[in-house]
């Protein structure tokens, strides 16, 4: 049960676009479509962004984008905002029946 | 408007036990998976387990086999995690969420396990 892999950090300046990767194995994300994309703000819970790899919950802007690649998936945020910064949580299923987690990554807008 | 509140946080020693629950309300809960995670001080998300709709299969991270059951009342729409033999690494904000891979989450309960 090993967490997926995540850039502690990412940063870009508002308008712009950045990527986020969470990696992991042909066990995880190389076999299911079944990747999340969380957005979680200080002291709030996580909000679903992107689910099952590339589709997006009604009310989350179209800025946010999913795909997946082999054994990684990436979520770009398109036209940075203030309000994009928080932490971003991948996730996906598992063949050993768990769901692992990435570690995070902080997303800063400078 | 799909809502999920937690309650049953509290302050308990190691080894100790507790039970957390969760009231859902605006969908049909017997639908669904639903998923308890946790979130450590400072740390990132972690899921802890999962139950099928009609409760025939459970799903636990390796860390609390044995430990924690999750358990659910299609009839009272509420979903439950006891936790027994309590280790102060299970100090975290559990979560109640829909679905496998948690798609919709409540706002947490905060269990702290500490001498």
């Amino acid at each position: 049960q090993s967490a997926l892999t995540q850039p502690p950090s990412a940063s870009g300046s508002p308008g712009q676009s950045v990527t986020i990767t969470c990696t992991g194995t042909s066990n995880d994300i190389g076999a299911y479509n079944y990747v999340s994309w969380f957005q979680q703000h200080p002291g709030k819970a996580p909000k679903l962004m992107i689910y099952e790899v590339t589709k997006r919950p009604s009310g989350v802007p179209d800025r946010f984008s999913g795909s997946k690649s082999g054994n990684t998936a990436s979520l770009t945020v398109s036209g940075l905002q203030a309000e994009d910064e928080a932490d971003y949580y991948c996730n996906s299923f598992a063949s050993s029946n768990d769901v692992l987690f990435g570690g995070g990554t902080k997303l800063t807008v400078l | 408007e799909v809502q999920l509140v937690e309650s049953g946080g509290d302050l308990v020693q190691p080894g100790g036990s507790l039970r957390l629950s969760c009231a859902a309300s605006g969908f049909v809960f017997s639908n669904y998976w639903m998923t308890w995670a946790r979130q450590a001080p400072g740390k990132g998300l972690e899921w802890v387990a999962s139950v099928k709709q009609d409760g025939s299969e459970r799903y636990y991270v390796d860390s609390v086999k044995g430990r924690f059951t999750i358990s659910r009342d299609n009839a009272k729409n509420s979903l439950t995690l006891q936790m027994d033999s309590l280790r102060v690494d299970d100090t975290a904000v559990y979560y109640c969420a829909r679905g496998r891979a948690g798609l919709i989450w409540g706002q947490g309960t905060l269990v702290t396990v500490s001498s």
